[in-house]
């Protein structure tokens, strides 16, 4: 199993600070033939169910808004909000879908300091 | 835009098999293309996936799992069903489900969630 592993397990940002959310896959998630990186990040609001807001590690879904951008490849990802906005505060989830089963990271929550 | 709602008890007894339903409207389950998915959070906890069907019939169940799962489809109906066996408390969850798109036998990210519903395994 690919296992994913994220960090920290929660932060405290300020309104309109950058927040920074780390990934990392147990074992390389980028598939050469289509140079593309198998990982996608979540939102999950109270009560709501996961959102989807990155795919591809940096394709942002339609709707996301444009302060949340993914980078990285192969192992090591992140997931940055440039401007920390109070609807922002939720946990966030990495999930890999290079190989099954498809596992997820054990989530980062987010708070406004 | 496609919508999931599941749909099923919400206390079921242990040792017995939780059994629920997703239906999906402004789309069809018929379509190729698509995977359908169940995920289940347990309370305060992550996110863990459990299996998928295709619209032909095709399943993969998580390893973990795979033994007490059972992944169905009824394109007639545009519903995909979950029946998990010999549940215990440790099954106690929000039981998600889930679309993806997907090429080949492999599917990709979830982009469309249903809203999930709680199951307690109490007696």
């Amino acid at each position: 199993d690919i296992v994913m592993t994220q960090s920290p397990d929660s932060l405290a940002v300020s309104l309109g600070e950058r927040a920074t959310i780390n990934c990392n896959s147990s074992q390389s998630v980028f598939y050469s033939s289509n140079i593309q990186n198998y990982l996608a990040w979540y939102q999950q609001k109270p009560g709501q169910p996961p959102r989807l807001l990155i795919y591809w590690a940096s394709t942002r879904e339609s709707g996301v808004p444009d302060r949340f951008s993914g980078s990285g490849s192969e192992t090591d990802f992140t997931l940055t909000i440039s401007s920390l906005q109070p609807e922002d505060v939720a946990v966030y989830y990495c999930q890999q879908y290079y190989r099954k089963p498809f596992l997820f990271g054990g989530g980062t929550k987010v708070e406004i300091k | 835009q496609v919508h999931l709602q599941e749909s099923g008890p919400g206390l079921v007894k242990p040792s017995q098999t939780l059994s629920l339903t997703c239906t999906i409207s402004g789309g069809s389950v018929s379509y190729g293309g698509y995977y359908w998915s169940w995920i289940r959070q347990h309370p305060g906890k992550g996110l863990e996936w459990i299996g998928y069907i295709y619209y032909n019939g095709d399943t993969y169940y998580n390893p973990s799992l795979k033994s007490l799962v059972t992944i169905s489809i009824d394109t007639s109906k545009s519903q995909f069903s979950l029946q998990l066996s010999s549940v215990t408390a440790a099954d106690t969850a929000v039981y998600y489900c889930a679309r993806s798109s997907g090429a080949g036998t492999l599917p990709y990210y979830f982009d469309s969630w249903g809203q999930g519903t709680l199951v307690t395994v109490s007696s």
